[in-house]
């Protein structure tokens, strides 16, 4: 089964400033299609999750540009610029590439 | 605009079954595979299964291979998740979301296995 690990676990942020999140998995993600099914999702506090980030760095629709993907491989990065208030909550990735596995979630929150 | 209303969750005993369903409407529900996904109390997120649109290919989690049976009505719009067995383990808020790449979700219903 692929593992994801995400780093860090919990992230404090000031507002206004940046915030990264590493999605890491124990095998490439490339599909046979040529494809890479890395997704990211947000969960706000009480609310089901939505997905923001498709195929490492599509921005669904209605998602600010604020919220950018990137990566490759095995190593893949969720990236908050000038973070808001309304960002708090917890990040997930997810392969869809070898079935389905998410990451272990990030917590962000505001310093 | 999607929209997805999971309901059948409540508290069941060890052992015994549950039947959860998820009405879908908003877009061409026999077009688009349909997964659905679980979430335990303040944990994160697991995927459970998957089915492919005309209902032919599913897949299916380890922890739950044997004992759930995902399934479709495409006229009646609604995704279905037969849970047998259940365990304390498989108390969770079920989420049903579209395609392989989940991106639309619904409310999530609660499933409480519990004596």
């Amino acid at each position: 089964d692929v593992v994801m690990t995400q780093s860090p676990l919990s992230l404090p942020v000031t507002l206004g400033q940046s915030a990264s999140i590493s999605c890491r998995s124990s095998q490439s993600l490339v599909h046979s299609d040529g494809n890479t099914y890395l997704h990211w999702f947000q969960q706000r506090p009480g609310q089901s999750p939505r997905r923001l980030i498709y195929k490492v760095s599509n921005r669904d629709s209605g998602v600010p540009d604020r919220f950018s993907g990137s990566g490759s491989g095995t190593d893949f990065t969720l990236k908050i610029s000038r973070v808001e208030a309304e960002d708090v909550g917890v990040y997930y990735c997810m392969q869809g590439t070898h079935r389905w596995t998410f990451g272990q979630g990030t917590k962000v929150e505001i310093k | 605009e999607v929209h997805l209303v999971e309901s059948g969750g409540g508290l069941v005993q060890p052992g015994g079954s549950l039947r959860l369903s998820c009405a879908a409407s908003g877009f061409t529900f026999s077009s688009y595979a349909m997964t659905w996904v679980r979430q335990a109390p303040e944990k994160g997120l697991e995927w459970v299964s998957t089915m492919s649109g005309s209902g032919g290919d599913t897949y299916y989690a380890d922890s739950v291979k044997g004992r759930f049976t995902i399934s479709r009505d495409n006229s009646k719009n609604t995704l279905y998740l037969q849970m047998n067995s259940l365990r304390a383990e498989d108390t969770a808020v079920y989420y049903c979301a579209t395609s392989y790449s989940l991106d639309s979700w619904g409310q999530g219903t609660l499933v409480t296995v519990s004596s």
